[in-house]
Protein backbone atom coordinates (compact mmCIF):
# COMPACT_ATOMS: atom_id res chain seq x y z
CA UNK A 1 0.00 0.00 0.00
CA UNK A 2 0.68 3.52 -0.77
CA UNK A 3 1.13 5.53 1.85
CA UNK A 4 2.95 8.46 3.81
CA UNK A 5 3.10 8.88 7.39
CA UNK A 6 4.37 12.05 8.95
CA UNK A 7 5.33 12.92 12.90
CA UNK A 8 7.13 14.90 14.92
CA UNK A 9 4.65 18.13 14.91
CA UNK A 10 4.55 19.30 18.94
CA UNK A 11 3.61 22.40 20.75
CA UNK A 12 6.67 24.63 20.94
CA UNK A 13 7.59 28.02 22.04
CA UNK A 14 8.18 31.05 19.54
CA UNK A 15 11.77 31.19 18.50
CA UNK A 16 12.06 27.48 19.07
CA UNK A 17 12.88 24.74 16.51
CA UNK A 18 10.93 21.75 15.58
CA UNK A 19 11.83 18.51 12.87
CA UNK A 20 8.97 16.82 10.87
CA UNK A 21 9.21 13.49 9.06
CA UNK A 22 7.21 11.83 6.47
CA UNK A 23 7.78 7.98 6.13
CA UNK A 24 6.91 6.51 2.76
CA UNK A 25 6.36 3.32 2.07
CA UNK A 26 4.94 1.18 -1.00
CA UNK A 27 6.28 2.83 -3.74
CA UNK A 28 9.74 3.76 -5.21
CA UNK A 29 10.31 7.08 -2.75
CA UNK A 30 13.78 7.79 -4.55
CA UNK A 31 11.84 8.92 -7.82
CA UNK A 32 9.09 11.35 -6.71
CA UNK A 33 9.43 15.10 -5.91
CA UNK A 34 8.24 15.63 -2.35
CA UNK A 35 5.86 18.17 -0.99
CA UNK A 36 5.11 19.73 2.72
CA UNK A 37 1.94 22.00 2.27
CA UNK A 38 0.34 22.92 5.75
CA UNK A 39 -2.80 24.13 6.79
CA UNK A 40 -3.11 26.99 9.84
CA UNK A 41 -6.55 25.99 12.11
CA UNK A 42 -9.86 27.05 9.95
CA UNK A 43 -7.46 28.51 7.08
CA UNK A 44 -6.61 26.51 3.83
CA UNK A 45 -4.03 24.64 2.29
CA UNK A 46 -0.67 26.68 1.75
CA UNK A 47 2.27 24.78 0.04
CA UNK A 48 5.46 25.27 1.97
CA UNK A 49 8.42 23.68 0.03
CA UNK A 50 9.03 20.87 -2.14
CA UNK A 51 12.11 18.97 -3.01
CA UNK A 52 13.62 17.52 -5.96
CA UNK A 53 13.59 13.32 -6.41
CA UNK A 54 17.38 13.68 -5.90
CA UNK A 55 17.70 16.21 -3.49
CA UNK A 56 19.36 18.67 -5.74
CA UNK A 57 16.68 21.34 -5.85
CA UNK A 58 14.19 22.59 -3.61
CA UNK A 59 11.92 25.53 -3.32
CA UNK A 60 9.53 27.09 -1.10
CA UNK A 61 7.29 29.39 -0.04
CA UNK A 62 8.97 33.44 0.80
CA UNK A 63 7.63 33.26 4.37
CA UNK A 64 9.15 30.44 5.25
CA UNK A 65 12.82 30.89 3.66
CA UNK A 66 15.27 31.40 5.82
CA UNK A 67 13.90 29.69 8.84
CA UNK A 68 12.88 26.04 6.86
CA UNK A 69 15.33 23.56 5.63
CA UNK A 70 13.46 20.48 3.10
CA UNK A 71 15.42 17.58 3.17
CA UNK A 72 15.06 14.22 2.22
CA UNK A 73 16.90 10.91 2.80
CA UNK A 74 16.44 8.36 -0.23
CA UNK A 75 18.14 5.68 1.84
CA UNK A 76 15.20 5.58 4.56
CA UNK A 77 12.60 6.77 2.39
CA UNK A 78 12.02 9.63 4.03
CA UNK A 79 10.98 13.14 3.78
CA UNK A 80 12.09 15.96 6.40
CA UNK A 81 11.38 19.49 7.41
CA UNK A 82 13.75 21.64 9.81
CA UNK A 83 11.35 24.59 11.01
CA UNK A 84 13.58 27.35 12.91
CA UNK A 85 12.40 30.38 14.41
CA UNK A 86 8.71 29.39 14.69
CA UNK A 87 6.17 32.06 15.18
CA UNK A 88 2.38 31.91 16.02
CA UNK A 89 1.98 31.87 12.22
CA UNK A 90 3.90 28.36 11.72
CA UNK A 91 1.02 27.00 13.59
CA UNK A 92 -0.61 24.50 11.02
CA UNK A 93 -1.21 20.80 10.46
CA UNK A 94 1.61 19.99 8.25
CA UNK A 95 1.06 17.38 5.48
CA UNK A 96 3.63 15.94 2.90
CA UNK A 97 2.45 14.92 0.04
CA UNK A 98 3.65 12.77 -3.55
CA UNK A 99 4.38 14.94 -6.61
CA UNK A 100 3.62 13.43 -9.93
CA UNK A 101 4.24 16.45 -11.93
CA UNK A 102 2.63 19.53 -13.40
CA UNK A 103 0.10 17.39 -15.31
CA UNK A 104 -0.90 15.05 -12.82
CA UNK A 105 -0.86 16.93 -9.17
CA UNK A 106 -0.08 15.57 -5.95
CA UNK A 107 -1.89 12.24 -5.71
CA UNK A 108 -0.67 10.78 -2.21
CA UNK A 109 -1.18 12.71 0.95
CA UNK A 110 -0.16 11.90 4.51
CA UNK A 111 -2.64 11.88 7.69
CA UNK A 112 -1.08 14.98 8.87
CA UNK A 113 1.02 16.26 11.91
CA UNK A 114 -0.08 19.16 13.67
CA UNK A 115 2.74 21.92 15.08
CA UNK A 116 1.19 24.89 17.43
CA UNK A 117 3.72 27.23 18.38
CA UNK A 118 2.55 28.94 21.83
CA UNK A 119 4.17 30.14 25.05
CA UNK B 1 0.88 33.25 -1.63
CA UNK B 2 -2.48 32.62 -2.80
CA UNK B 3 -2.70 33.65 -6.52
CA UNK B 4 -5.99 31.65 -7.19
CA UNK B 5 -9.27 33.15 -6.28
CA UNK B 6 -12.05 31.01 -5.40
CA UNK B 7 -15.69 32.04 -4.03
CA UNK B 8 -15.61 30.83 -0.13
CA UNK B 9 -18.42 28.34 -0.65
CA UNK B 10 -21.53 27.45 -2.92
CA UNK B 11 -24.46 25.17 -1.77
CA UNK B 12 -27.30 23.10 -3.45
CA UNK B 13 -29.84 20.38 -3.08
CA UNK B 14 -28.89 16.54 -3.67
CA UNK B 15 -29.35 15.99 -7.14
CA UNK B 16 -28.51 19.21 -7.87
CA UNK B 17 -25.31 20.76 -10.29
CA UNK B 18 -22.85 23.32 -8.44
CA UNK B 19 -19.77 24.50 -9.98
CA UNK B 20 -16.61 25.74 -8.07
CA UNK B 21 -14.72 28.53 -9.81
CA UNK B 22 -11.03 29.27 -9.56
CA UNK B 23 -9.51 32.30 -10.86
CA UNK B 24 -6.15 33.05 -11.62
CA UNK B 25 -3.74 35.00 -14.11
CA UNK B 26 -1.53 35.10 -17.44
CA UNK B 27 0.92 34.24 -14.58
CA UNK B 28 -0.09 30.81 -13.96
CA UNK B 29 -3.79 29.31 -15.23
CA UNK B 30 -3.00 31.69 -17.90
CA UNK B 31 0.35 30.53 -19.07
CA UNK B 32 -1.04 27.08 -19.32
CA UNK B 33 -0.10 25.22 -16.69
CA UNK B 34 -2.54 22.57 -15.80
CA UNK B 35 -4.98 22.96 -13.04
CA UNK B 36 -5.66 20.11 -10.32
CA UNK B 37 -8.39 19.73 -7.64
CA UNK B 38 -8.95 18.67 -4.27
CA UNK B 39 -11.27 17.32 -1.99
CA UNK B 40 -10.95 17.81 1.99
CA UNK B 41 -13.70 16.10 4.03
CA UNK B 42 -13.95 17.19 7.68
CA UNK B 43 -10.77 16.18 9.54
CA UNK B 44 -9.19 14.52 6.89
CA UNK B 45 -6.44 14.76 5.12
CA UNK B 46 -6.55 16.52 1.10
CA UNK B 47 -7.31 13.93 -1.80
CA UNK B 48 -6.57 14.32 -5.43
CA UNK B 49 -9.72 14.24 -7.22
CA UNK B 50 -9.23 16.01 -10.98
CA UNK B 51 -5.36 16.15 -11.92
CA UNK B 52 -4.38 18.17 -15.64
CA UNK B 53 -7.68 19.83 -15.68
CA UNK B 54 -9.99 17.44 -16.49
CA UNK B 55 -9.07 13.58 -15.81
CA UNK B 56 -10.45 11.97 -12.84
CA UNK B 57 -8.08 9.15 -10.68
CA UNK B 58 -9.57 5.75 -10.52
CA UNK B 59 -12.37 5.94 -8.06
CA UNK B 60 -13.20 9.03 -8.47
CA UNK B 61 -16.99 9.16 -9.28
CA UNK B 62 -17.76 10.72 -12.91
CA UNK B 63 -20.08 13.13 -11.27
CA UNK B 64 -17.05 15.20 -10.70
CA UNK B 65 -15.74 16.95 -13.91
CA UNK B 66 -12.88 19.69 -14.54
CA UNK B 67 -12.33 22.09 -17.41
CA UNK B 68 -9.90 24.88 -18.19
CA UNK B 69 -10.22 28.43 -20.23
CA UNK B 70 -8.05 31.34 -20.75
CA UNK B 71 -7.09 32.23 -17.08
CA UNK B 72 -9.37 30.10 -15.39
CA UNK B 73 -10.99 26.86 -14.44
CA UNK B 74 -13.83 25.14 -13.10
CA UNK B 75 -14.43 22.22 -10.89
CA UNK B 76 -18.74 20.52 -11.82
CA UNK B 77 -20.30 18.55 -9.47
CA UNK B 78 -23.23 16.99 -10.95
CA UNK B 79 -25.66 15.04 -9.38
CA UNK B 80 -24.88 16.56 -5.49
CA UNK B 81 -24.54 13.91 -3.06
CA UNK B 82 -24.22 14.35 0.83
CA UNK B 83 -21.01 12.96 0.67
CA UNK B 84 -19.79 15.81 -1.51
CA UNK B 85 -20.12 18.25 1.42
CA UNK B 86 -16.38 19.11 1.71
CA UNK B 87 -13.90 21.96 0.72
CA UNK B 88 -12.20 22.05 -2.44
CA UNK B 89 -8.72 23.40 -3.53
CA UNK B 90 -8.05 24.43 -7.15
CA UNK B 91 -3.70 23.96 -7.63
CA UNK B 92 -1.84 24.89 -10.34
CA UNK B 93 2.13 26.39 -10.82
CA UNK B 94 3.14 30.10 -11.59
CA UNK B 95 5.89 31.36 -12.92
CA UNK B 96 6.89 33.98 -10.95
CA UNK B 97 7.21 31.70 -8.32
CA UNK B 98 10.16 29.23 -8.88
CA UNK B 99 9.55 25.64 -8.60
CA UNK B 100 6.59 26.44 -6.17
CA UNK B 101 2.83 24.72 -6.08
CA UNK B 102 0.03 27.30 -6.08
CA UNK B 103 -3.33 26.59 -4.30
CA UNK B 104 -6.62 28.36 -4.27
CA UNK B 105 -8.10 30.02 -1.59
CA UNK B 106 -10.72 26.80 -1.06
CA UNK B 107 -14.14 26.76 -1.40
CA UNK B 108 -16.81 24.94 0.95
CA UNK B 109 -19.95 22.95 -0.61
CA UNK B 110 -22.98 22.73 1.63
CA UNK B 111 -25.47 20.06 0.27
CA UNK B 112 -28.80 21.44 2.02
Amino acid sequence: EVQLVESGGDLVQPGGSLRLSCAASGFAFSSYWMNWVRQAPGKGLEWVANIKHDGSETYSVDSVKGRFTISRDNAKNSLYLQMNSLGAEDTAVYYCARDVGAHHGMDVWGQGTTVTVSS
Amino acid sequence: QFVLTQPPSVSGAPGQRVTISCTGSSSNIGAGYDVHWYQQLPGTAPKLLIYGNTNRPSGVPDRFSGSKSGTSASLAITGLQAEDEADYYCQSYDRRLSGSRVFGTGTKVTVL
